[in-house]
């Protein structure tokens, strides 16, 4: 069974910093991934999503890696500001049009 | 723009109501979930329905139900409303094989 994990659960950074989230997964045999934000009390945002068969997917700060032989995806955000504080998620997408698989996020404050 | 309309954002039930929560999408998407969200426990899925009239158990799908009598809506019911079932939830859709939209929420508090 398809585990996603994300660590850590919460992160701290001043404004300006470059910073990477994690996202790991058990079962190399994914269709997608895609990462999300979520905003306190409000619903998921999509940020970027990377098909399989892609490296990278890039959108203005943002930039998310995805390295399938190692489950591995990273979430870079350049220049950090305090609009970018939320919790960040990414689910993992199987073949077979299954449901995504979700870790459980990370949770960002960038302190001005 | 493509969306995904939760009929309510803030809803309060009493014990033992039953409650109908609605999700519209207009982006002609096969797919579509219903999550409960709660602080630890992360996106818990529902139900989940890949046409009309088509539904499948997602991995909490005790005191719930859906309805997909159309394409564009995904209902979650719930038959008696408890108070364990205060929460977060969550709708998506989604093509085959493709990205998530996700609604905006309804927190529901059962009191």
């Amino acid at each position: 069974k398809q585990e996603v994990t994300q660590i850590p659960a919460a992160l701290s950074v001043p404004e300006g910093e470059n910073l990477v989230l994690n996202c790991s997964f058990t079962d190399s045999a994914i269709y997608n991934l895609q990462w999300f934000r979520q905003d306190p009390g409000k619903g998921l945002t999509s940020l970027l999503l990377i098909q399989s068969s892609q490296r990278e997917q890039t959108s203005g700060r943002l930039n998310a890696s995805l390295d399938k032989s190692s489950g591995r995806s990273t979430l870079y955000i350049a220049a950090s500001q305090p609009g970018d504080s939320a919790t960040y998620l990414c689910a993992v997408g199987q073949i077979g049009n299954t449901p995504l698989v979700f870790g459980k996020g990370t949770r960002l404050s960038v302190i001005a | 723009d493509v969306k995904v309309t939760q009929s309510s954002r803030y809803l309060v039930k009493r014990t033992g109501e039953k409650v109908f929560l609605e999700c519209v999408q207009d982006m002609d998407h096969e797919n579509m979930f219903w999550y409960r969200q709660d602080p630890g426990l992360g996106l818990r899925l529902i139900y989940f329905s890949y046409d009309v009239k088509m539904k499948e158990k997602g991995d909490i799908p005790e005191g719930y139900s859906v309805s997909r009598e159309k394409k564009e809506r995904f209902s979650l019911i719930l038959e008696s409303a408890s108070t364990n079932q205060t929460s977060m939830y969550l709708c998506a859709s989604s093509p085959s094989n493709y990205g998530y939209t996700f609604g905006s929420g309804t927190r529901l508090t059962v009191v």
